[in-house]
């Protein structure tokens, strides 16, 4: 069962505009969200966070927001530039496991030149 | 600071045959992670310690499947016998009090 759920496997983006990059969650506990990015053959680094008494966090080109009604988190990218391909991992914490994160299934950004 | 080192970074295997991937986590992080990446599940938390203790093993799949910390500079992740399914890439990550993870390059594992 995905507590964490990226729906989109995948997203072309024409360099300069927006990138939208969507993540559900089932868990009512967690607190914690992140977002990490991974190039092939590398390990994924932490790219942005937001705790669950914010509904918004910003820095620099990326922007996260946290609608906790919805349980629906997005990572903005403006402007996108092609160094943002990657496949982007939403992940959570919070409740009885508070040191755990619980990924996404990830979604491929490609930023087209 | 060499981060989080992992090793091997591939490892074909027969079905049948004992694999042993190795992580070193970075110096004076309490917390180790043993994580799994398939396509259609994302990353999957295998197993966590906290000052070498394992503190959640509820995301191992099967008894196959082993992890031991027998000191804060070294884990190791054991699977025996291994089986086709088994094949993903898998990454260790440390952190400090159990925020930021650092992860390490990761194992890509075939098991033929």
């Amino acid at each position: 069962d995905q507590q964490v759920k990226q729906n989109s496997p995948s997203l072309s983006v024409q360099e300069g505009r927006i990138s939208i990059l969507n993540c559900d969650y089932t868990n009512s506990m967690f607190d914690y969200f992140l977002w990490y990015k991974k190039y092939p053959a590398e390990g994924p680094t932490f790219l942005i966070s937001i705790s669950s008494i914010k509904d918004k966090n910003e820095d620099g080109r990326f922007t996260v927001f946290l609608n906790k009604s919805a349980k629906h988190l997005s990572l903005h990218i403006v402007p996108s530039q092609p160094g943002d391909s990657a496949v982007y991992f939403c992940a959570a914490s919070g409740g009885s496991g508070t040191y755990k994160y619980i990924f996404g299934t990830g979604t491929r950004l490609k930023v087209l030149a | 600071d060499a981060g989080v080192i992992q090793s091997p970074r591939h490892e074909v295997t027969e079905m049948g045959q004992e694999v042993t991937l190795r992580c070193k986590p970075i110096s004076g992080h309490d917390y180790l992670f043993w994580y799994r990446q398939t396509m259609m599940r994302g990353l999957e938390l295998l197993i966590y310690f906290n000052n070498n203790v394992p503190i959640d093993d509820s995301g191992m799949p099967e008894d196959r499947f082993s992890a031991k910390m027998p000191n804060a500079s070294f884990s190791t992740l054991k699977i025996q016998p291994s089986e086709p399914r088994d094949s993903a890439v898998y990454f260790c990550a440390s952190s400090f009090t159990g925020n930021g993870y650092t992860f390490g390059s990761g194992t890509r594992l075939t098991v033929v």
